[in-house]
């Protein structure tokens, strides 16, 4: 299957920073992804999506951003607050059907 | 609270046992899916419906797993002679055919514990 993977595990910062966290993807014809916050004991929820057409959405407090050229993604969070503290997952879908196929994850920390 | 529920939360059998997990989407709702997450690992998926239609299944399916949805509403999530690699938490996500966004609503997932 694909491989989608995250740069960085874990994540620590400090309340109010903004918090940058990566994904890399290998296959080209990926057209859809999306952004994942995982708590803990519970599944993931949806956070932000980006089609392949575009190269920045922005949404509250968050913004992603798609570099089709190094098969990169990125889901900044401004102004990080404690609740942000998740597990954070990148999503592709390459639209030949309905499976996502997800990273390994980059744990963030609020430090307050 | 997205409105998908899924029981039950938590499962310990003996291996060889044979488990069955259900799953409520939303009831609008006429996707579903069911994915396979370890620790630290991303959900993989592992098949969908399309109301009572079983239209994908994820090589990572073996035969000792099956899954219904016989009235294209609740599922369930079948495995038999379980292992301990199975050991795993058990995600059922819906979505809605056409809706502007492909978003998948997960539940709080199923935790199996094989011994």
């Amino acid at each position: 299957g694909e491989s989608v993977g995250l740069h960085l595990p874990t994540l620590s910062v400090q309340e109010g920073d903004n918090s940058i966290i990566n994904c890399a993807y290998s296959n080209s014809a990926s057209d859809y992804f999306i952004w994942y916050k995982q708590e803990s004991g519970k599944g993931p929820q949806f956070i932000i999506d980006i089609r392949s057409n575009m190269d920045k959405r922005q949404g509250q407090r968050v913004t992603v951003l798609l570099n089709k050229t190094v098969k990169h993604l990125s889901l900044q969070i401004a102004a990080t607050q404690p609740g942000d503290s998740a597990v954070y997952f990148c999503a592709e879908n390459n639209g030949a059907g309905n499976q996502f196929y997800f990273g390994t994850g980059t744990s963030l920390t609020v430090i307050p | 609270d997205t409105g998908v529920s899924q029981d039950p939360r938590h499962k310990i059998t003996k291996r060889g046992q044979n488990v069955t997990f259900r799953c409520d989407p939303i009831s609008e709702h006429n996707r579903l899916y069911w994915y396979r997450q370890t620790l630290g690992q991303g959900p993989e998926f592992l098949t969908y419906f399309q109301n009572e239609a079983q239209l994908e299944k994820s090589r990572l399916l073996s035969d000792r797993f099956s899954a219904e949805r016989p009235k294209g509403s609740f599922s369930t999530l079948e495995i038999q002679r379980t292992e301990q690699g199975d050991s795993a938490m058990y995600l059922c996500a819906s979505s809605l055919q056409g809706a502007p966004r492909n978003e998948q609503f997960f539940g709080p997932g199923t935790r199996l514990t094989v011994l």
